[in-house]
């Protein structure tokens, strides 16, 4: 069964560091995938997918992400870190020919960023 | 648009309770699912339905029900709450723009916070 790992479930940064959040998938068949964000004490926003265009995807908020099948990977960066960007992300993958769009997602990553 | 809304915010139950969290979305979308987030495991798929009238299990619907009778709304039943449905509970729409839906952003709600003592 497909399975999504994000390793790290806590990743501290300093203000204008660079952000990196590792995302993994399982399936030999690349999904389609996505990162969502979740501020504290609301819903998930998303901010980005990939739906097999370019490798490379850019989102809101000057993040991004690469899709890369050798490595069955989706790694979501950012050059600098603002505060602003401290909450939870969450990898969840897509699969091509799955009825009704479900998602599967990872166990989140809290981002906490240091002044 | 208000987008997904979900009530109540919060609640606490006893065990053997029951109750229905609401769901109704005003953007017209056919999908529909409901998630339960438990920390550190991510959102876990309870229930989705791809149009009124139409509803399917997901990976972890044990102790729940839905019904979808309208586009909008889509509630969530719980029947005997047990202190293991103590959890965040989201839910999620979309508009399919291919025929499965698999590539199409979902839009969250607010979430519901229930404890079940």
């Amino acid at each position: 069964a497909q399975s999504v790992t994000q390793l790290g479930s806590h990743v501290s940064v300093s203000e204008g560091a660079l952000v990196l959040l590792r995302c993994n998938y399982s399936s030999s068949v690349p999904p389609y995938l996505f990162w969502y964000v979740q501020y504290p004490n609301q819903g998930l926003q998303l901010l980005l997918k990939y739906t097999s265009a370019a490798t490379l995807v850019k989102g809101i908020n000057g993040f991004e992400a690469e899709f890369k099948k050798s490595e069955t990977s989706f790694h979501l960066t950012k050059p600098s870190a603002h505060m602003s960007d401290a909450a939870e992300y969450f990898c969840a993958v897509s699969e091509r020919y799955n009825q009704g769009g479900k998602l599967i997602f990872g166990q989140g990553t809290e981002l906490s960023v240091k002044p | 648009n208000a987008g997904v809304t979900q009530t109540p915010k919060f609640r606490i139950l006893k065990i053997g309770q029951s109750m229905t969290l609401q769901c109704t979305q005003d953007m017209n979308h056919n999908y529909m699912y409901w998630y339960r987030q438990d920390p550190g495991m991510g959102l876990k798929l309870i229930y989705y339905s791809v149009g009124a009238g139409i509803t399917d299990k997901g990976e972890v619907p044990n102790g729940y029900n839905v019904s979808r009778s309208t586009t909008e709304d889509f509630p969530l039943r719980l029947e005997l709450a047990a202190p293991s449905q103590t959890s965040v509970y989201f839910c999620a729409s979309s508009l399919p723009s291919s025929g499965s839906g698999t590539a199409d952003t979902q839009y969250f709600g607010p979430g519901t916070r229930l404890t079940v003592l």
